[in-house]
């Protein structure tokens, strides 16, 4: 069956280095990719998106690659905040489900130390 | 400029009450999503509604479950005779359209589901 998983569980970096937050997919058909924000007690909070036809996007301070080939999906964050400490999941929409709904990967916990 | 809203933010039931999780869409946004999380994972999809009709409930359980969404007022996740295993966070979505034709999926709050 389809899924998103997520390579490390936890990362841990200094405040103002980069991150890097790593995803697998499965589903070589998807068409759309999302990552996502959650704070402790919020909500999801959309972050950047991507589509199959491209394999990088840029945002501020945000930069998600997406490689078809391995089926492997990230995100970049540039000189970490301790506002970006976070869940972060990556989602994406398997197009051959027909239907429009986020296939969530487990989550990965970023916390930035001062 | 608002966006999603669930209510209540917190919901305790006991085991075989009913729970009631409400949410209204972002202004202009007319497709509706329900998803559940448990603690530490990631959310699971339940079902998607548009405006009085359910497109997708392959998430949702057969039974006690149900959801609507409709002409007037805001979206209804319903849950009959709760059990304990229904403990979640209860998450809404809405997007103008078609989240794969590049509208994304913004998201509420949610509403966390205690059953006792």
């Amino acid at each position: 069956g389809e899924s998103v998983g997520l390579h490390l569980p936890t990362l841990s970096v200094q405040e103002g280095d980069n991150s890097i937050i790593n995803c697998a997919y499965s589903n070589s058909a998807s068409d759309y990719f999302i990552w996502y924000k959650q704070e402790s007690g919020k909500g999801p909070q959309f972050i950047i998106d991507i589509r199959s036809n491209m394999d990088k996007r840029q945002g501020q301070r945000v930069t998600v690659l997406l490689n078809k080939t391995v089926k492997h999906l990230s995100l970049q964050i540039a000189a970490t905040q301790p506002g970006d400490s976070a869940v972060y999941f990556c989602a994406e929409i398997p197009v051959i489900q027909g239907a429009q709904k986020l296939v969530f990967g487990q989550g990965t916990r970023l916390t930035i130390n001062p | 400029n608002a966006g999603v809203m669930q209510n209540p933010r917190h919901l305790v039931r006991r085991r075989g009450q009913e729970a009631r999780l409400r949410c209204s869409p972002m202004k202009g946004h007319s497709h509706v999503y329900w998803y559940r999380q448990l603690p530490e994972e990631g959310l699971k999809f339940m079902v998607y509604l548009q405006k009085e009709n359910i497109i997708d409930e392959s998430g949702m359980p057969k039974e006690r479950f149900s959801a609507e969404f409709p002409k007037e007022g805001p979206s209804i996740l319903r849950i009959q005779q709760v059990v304990r295993g229904d403990s979640a966070a209860y998450f809404c979505a809405s997007s103008r359209a078609l989240a794969g034709s590049g509208e994304t999926q913004y998201f509420g709050p949610g509403t966390r589901l205690l059953v006792l």
